[in-house]
Order: structure tokens, then sequence, then C-alpha cells
């Protein structure tokens, strides 16, 4: 079966670096995805990996490895509105997105 | 700015009840999908299409049926609702010709059944 695994909650303290990782095991590989969800609203994209490596914008990066069916988000400086879910997820062989259950991050002062 | 609208946004109705919860997007965006999200667990895709009168089935079996008779408008429909249909329901869209494009939500319909 198809399996996106990934923390379900984390605590960081404003200012500070926090690294979300994601673990897959899906049907084949087309990249993979980040996006963060507010509560009580709708997803909205982070970031798409797709070759190994680190891709960064902004304050977020996000790292990718195909041989290790891993990824990770890296927050840096994280402010009290980084408080949200992260759902990572990942583009099958049949180009199906196939979604982890998300990882609630709580920013503390 | 992501230009897609669901409506409504919250429901409240009694069994057997028929609803539509319409999706509409301004972006042209041929790929339109519609999701199922309980709290705290992943998005699980009902229906999609790629394009118009084109319609698939996701891979959450469900009692819905979906239409796409233009571009713009991706409606979900209820024939008899259940309780075990409360949930929050995201339409999305994607303009991607190689699927790697990411997907435009709106802000979701929260049905609860009675």
């Amino acid at each position: 079966g198809q399996n996106i695994d990934q923390p379900t909650e984390m605590t960081a303290t404003e200012g500070a670096i926090v690294q979300i990782n994601c673990t897959y095991q899906t049907s084949g590989f087309n990249g993979l995805f980040w996006y963060q969800q507010h509560a009580g609203e709708a997803p909205t994209f982070l970031s798409y990996n797709v070759l190994d490596g680190l891709e960064e914008k902004g304050r977020f990066s996000s790292f990718l490895s195909r041989s290790k069916g891993y990824s990770y988000l890296l927050l840096k400086e994280l402010q009290m509105k980084d408080s949200a879910s992260y759902l990572c997820a990942v583009m099958d062989s049949n180009y199906q997105l196939i979604w982890g259950a998300g990882t609630k991050l709580i920013i503390k002062p | 700015e992501a230009d897609i609208y669901q409506t409504p946004r919250y429901l409240v109705i009694g069994t057997g009840k028929k609803i539509t919860l319409e999706c509409s997007q301004t972006m042209g965006h041929d790929k339109m999908y519609w999701y199922q999200q309980d709290p705290g667990m992943e998005l699980h895709l009902i229906h999609y299409s790629y394009g118009v009168n084109s319609t698939e089935k996701g891979d959450l079996s469900s009692e819905s049926t979906v239409s796409r008779i233009r571009t713009e408008h991706f409606p979900l429909t209820l024939e008899s609702a259940r309780p075990s249909h409360t949930s929050q329901y995201l339409c999305a869209s994607s303009e991607s010709s190689d699927h790697t494009g990411e997907l435009f939500f709106g802000e979701g319909s929260r049905l609860t059944v009675l």
C-alpha cells in the first residue's frame, strides 16, 4: 500500500528553527509537495521537489532524498503566524497525490 | 491570488436531504478536484476532472456525484445525505499540463448531517 508518515504534532519557540520530516512509500514518484494549512482554512502551496537536494524559498526550505523516501521542511526564524498544520503529499506513478495526515506545528513565545 | 470559490461555507441538514456543494474557479484551469478532510486526517480524493465532460472517481469510495459542463464549474451532489457524510469538503484546481503544478484550494464547505 501507499503510505506517507509525518509526526502528528511538534512544538517550537518563536525565532527558532524547526524541521518537519516526511517519509513515504508510494507506487512510483513524480514529485513531493509541502502545503501549509491554518486551522479552519484551505491548504496553500509551499514547495515542490522532484530532484534530490534542497530547495530554498525565503524562511522555508524543503529537502528530498528519493533513495531514502524522505523529505523535510525546514522553517527558520519562526513567527507566531507559522502555527499551522504542514501537509506532505507525494505524486505517484498515476499522477495522483497521496497525502500525509499533516504535522500540527505549535509556536510558543 | 487564487480565485476559487466554494458555497456554502457551512451547511447543517437533516438525513435524507439532497445537497449540492458548489465550486467555481475563474483561472481557466482544466483540472479540478474534490477532497474530503476530517480533522487531523489526510485529504482523500473523491472526484476529479481533467476538463469539460470528463469526471473520474478518486480513491475514496463516495456516494456523491459530480459534473463538469463548464470549465469553471465543478459541483458535487449528495442525493441522500447521511451522518457519515459529515466532513469538510475541499475543492481545488490546477493548471499544470504536466501534473506538477500546485493545487489552488477553495475555502471549503463544512457539512454536518444530523
